[in-house]
């Protein structure tokens, strides 16, 4: 079945250290996401690819880094820049200017 | 900036009732599309239905409406009879064009719903 698989399900590190989040899809989808959840808030990007190779700032990338080496992956990297980097990720991916977003089931990352 | 107002941060509803969840959105312009989500306590988002702008008539998928009032720029969610599976956040999202011609979704802060026995 093809989908968006975030790895891990549960994080935890402490304070200080870089993380990284995968994010693996097998939908053949161009552009792909990642969002940050707060509790009682919506989703806010963070940063998002168009395609191999290229990604741009979402709202909230101060604190973060992403790569797009394969199509397949977008791994995000929460920096110890990052003030508060306990949250909900997301990640997420589409066909460019279609109304079909897959997303993945989230990590949630706590930072101690 | 594109915008979404979701005023009711939980709503209560027996089950086999019909419910309707609020959003109002704010964008000028003329070319968007409206969202829901629902998110189960287990995190993944789901699709559930959606309404283009240009779109003449209210999406419907299953037991779940789009109230489409584009004057009003509301995009209000009914869901009939509901479930207990429904229990749920509920996210209503808006894609639009950023200022670099990117079109990205913005969430509103959700309505987390109840359905009691």
């Amino acid at each position: 079945d093809g989908g968006i698989t975030q790895s891990p399900k549960y994080l935890f590190r402490k304070e200080g250290q870089n993380v990284t989040l995968s994010c693996e899809q097998n939908l053949n989808h161009d552009a792909m996401y990642w969002y940050r959840q707060d509790p009682g808030q919506g989703l806010r990007l963070i940063y998002y690819s168009q395609i191999v190779n290229d990604f741009q700032k979402g709202d909230i990338a101060e604190g973060y880094s992403v790569s797009r080496e394969k199509k397949e992956s977008f791994p995000l990297t929460v920096t110890s820049a990052q003030k508060n980097p306990t949250a909900f990720y997301l990640c997420a991916s589409s066909i460019p200017d279609s109304y079909g977003y897959t997303f993945g089931s989230g990590t949630r990352l706590t930072v101690v | 900036a594109q915008k979404i107002t979701q005023t009711q941060p939980g709503m209560f509803v027996q089950e086999k009732e019909a419910v309707t969840l609020d959003c109002t959105y704010d964008t000028s312009d003329p070319s968007y599309g409206l969202f829901w989500y629902k998110q189960p306590s287990s995190g993944e988002m789901i699709f559930l239905i959606y309404q283009g702008s240009y779109d003449q008539q209210n999406a419907t998928e299953g037991r779940y409406s789009l109230n489409f009032q584009k004057a009003r720029k509301s995009a209000n969610l009914v869901i009939s009879a509901s479930q207990l599976g429904d229990s749920a956040m509920y996210f209503c999202a808006m894609r639009a064009p950023s200022n670099t011609g990117f079109q990205k979704l913005v969430f509103g802060t959700g309505t987390r719903l109840l359905v009691s026995p």
